[in-house]
């Protein structure tokens, strides 16, 4: 039973270029969350999906950053331009949304480092 | 804002010792309650969460938490750890006010087990 797959694992990339995150979430989810963990903020939520559509994106930083959801199994986090202070691990989750709280599952993480 | 607050960024215990990793709510506004761990490069798993009910509940690997309303508090606890419980630890409130799916995160605690 495969959980939340997240690719790449490890981005390394220099400043002002473009990065796309991936993410697959668990089959049969229709919610799906980006966060981003660092040492000095913790963990953030950047935005997230029902059934492919965003409903709270407040928390993405600025227009660098943007998020889609083509498909149910399917979804992208892309910086363009990267910035050092982009540097951290970027989570994604998805949840079945049905009633009431939700559990979320959790990826792995990317990595990403913006030299 | 509401806010998440967990008072030990990191506590070191010997093992087969309890410990005890606090962490209190901003409001007492209705409120459902979680505990995630996360291991060294993965991902948060769930341990346990409080949606109603009793005020004590119990999790994976051990570990159980009580709901206290007044004190605005979630405090996880176990009576005795292992090696393997070495990880960071997430409190996350979920405010219904705000909808059924976001989550604060508080700043996480590093439970390290010492031999």
């Amino acid at each position: 039973d495969a959980g939340v797959i997240q690719s790449p694992r490890h981005e390394v990339t220099e400043m002002g270029q473009e990065v796309t995150l991936r993410c697959k979430p668990i089959s049969g989810h229709n919610s799906l969350f980006w966060y981003r963990q660092t040492m000095m903020r913790g963990l953030e939520l950047l935005i997230y999906f029902n059934n492919n559509v965003p409903i709270d994106d407040s928390g993405m930083p600025e227009d660098r950053f943007s998020a889609k959801m083509p498909n149910a199994s399917f979804s992208t986090l892309k910086i363009q331009p990267s910035e050092p202070r982009d540097s951290a691990v970027y989570f994604c989750a998805s949840s079945l949304r049905t009633s009431g709280p939700y559990e979320q599952y959790f990826g792995p993480g990317t990595r990403l480092t913006v030299t | 804002a509401q806010s998440v607050t967990q008072l030990d960024s990191q506590v070191p215990v010997f093992e087969e010792a309890p410990v005890e990793l606090r962490c209190n709510y901003s409001s007492s506004v209705s409120v459902y309650l979680f505990w995630y761990v996360q291991y060294p490069n993965q991902g948060l798993q769930l341990l346990l969460k409080y949606l109603s009910g009793s005020t004590l509940v119990k999790g994976i690997n051990g570990f159980e938490a009580e709901f206290n309303k007044s004190q605005t508090s979630f405090h996880l606890r176990k009576p005795s750890v292992h090696i393997s419980d070495t990880a960071e630890y997430f409190c996350a409130v979920n405010w219904r006010d705000q909808g059924a799916q976001k989550l604060v995160f508080g700043q996480g605690t590093r439970l390290t087990i010492n031999p």
